[in-house]
């Protein structure tokens, strides 16, 4: 148990819909990363929060938003959904960002699987 | 833009050691190299992280060569529970913004 929390488990939904997917990072830890995994494709990197603000940026879509709130929790909410984005997404954590952008170590959730129909 | 390859998949067998190679030409300066252990619908795991030379800890060794443009991930007598995927993860910082680059991951095999 990595100490990160990502609820829902499974998410199941219908195309152009809106969903919000919920990140707890470890106890202590400033920074929430969030990445989406398709089926038997790699990991890819949507975005990273330090205490709040947006840190480093990856190829996430415009419809993807994401934001980290003054507890810490982090929600990631993907909106006009596609067939395309049914995918595990995983939330990290780590105790800061680190000297450069991979320095700290970052603690997995389980994930949130979602289907999109 | 930062990319790295890494061997789609390896097969070993109990008690052999395994090397696992990735290539980053353009890592980030100040950047560290990191590797994760995947299993099946699980998060990845941290396995180890080095910037430059050799690193080793209690499952792994980390070798980095001067220029950094690659890294190998070593696994010494691997058993059966090694059997995951493996990615490296190296930072870029072209285009003017900073992202994380998981490489596609090595699939590896260890059987009896």
């Amino acid at each position: 148990d990595s100490g990160v929390t990502q609820t829902p488990k499974h998410l199941i939904t219908a195309t152009g819909q809106r969903v919000t997917l919920r990140c707890s990072p470890r106890s202590g830890d400033l920074s929430v990363y969030w990445y989406q995994q398709s089926l038997d494709q790699g990991l890819q990197f949507l975005i990273q929060y330090y205490n709040g603000e947006e840190r480093a940026k990856g190829n996430i879509l415009e419809r993807f938003s994401a934001q980290q709130f003054p507890d810490l929790h982090s929600e990631l909410n993907l909106s006009s959904l596609e067939l395309g984005d049914s995918a595990l997404y995983f939330c990290a954590s780590s105790l800061r960002p680190g000297r450069g952008l991979t320095q700290e170590t970052q603690y997995f959730g389980p994930g949130t699987r979602l289907l999109v129909l | 833009l930062a990319k790295t390859t890494q061997p789609i998949s390896m097969d070993s067998y109990e008690g052999q050691e395994v090397n696992i190679t990735c290539s980053h030409n353009n890592i980030a300066t100040n950047d560290y190299i990191t590797w994760y252990q995947q299993f099946p619908s699980q998060g990845p795991r941290f396995i180890i992280q080095g910037y430059k030379t050799k690193v080793t800890n209690e499952v792994a060794s980390l070798f980095i060569p001067a220029d950094r443009k690659s890294s190998t991930l070593s696994l010494p007598r691997v058993s059966l529970s090694d059997t995951a995927v493996y990615y490296c993860l190296v930072g870029d910082i072209s285009g003017g913004y900073n992202k994380l680059i998981f490489g596609a991951g090595t699939r590896l095999a260890v059987h009896p």
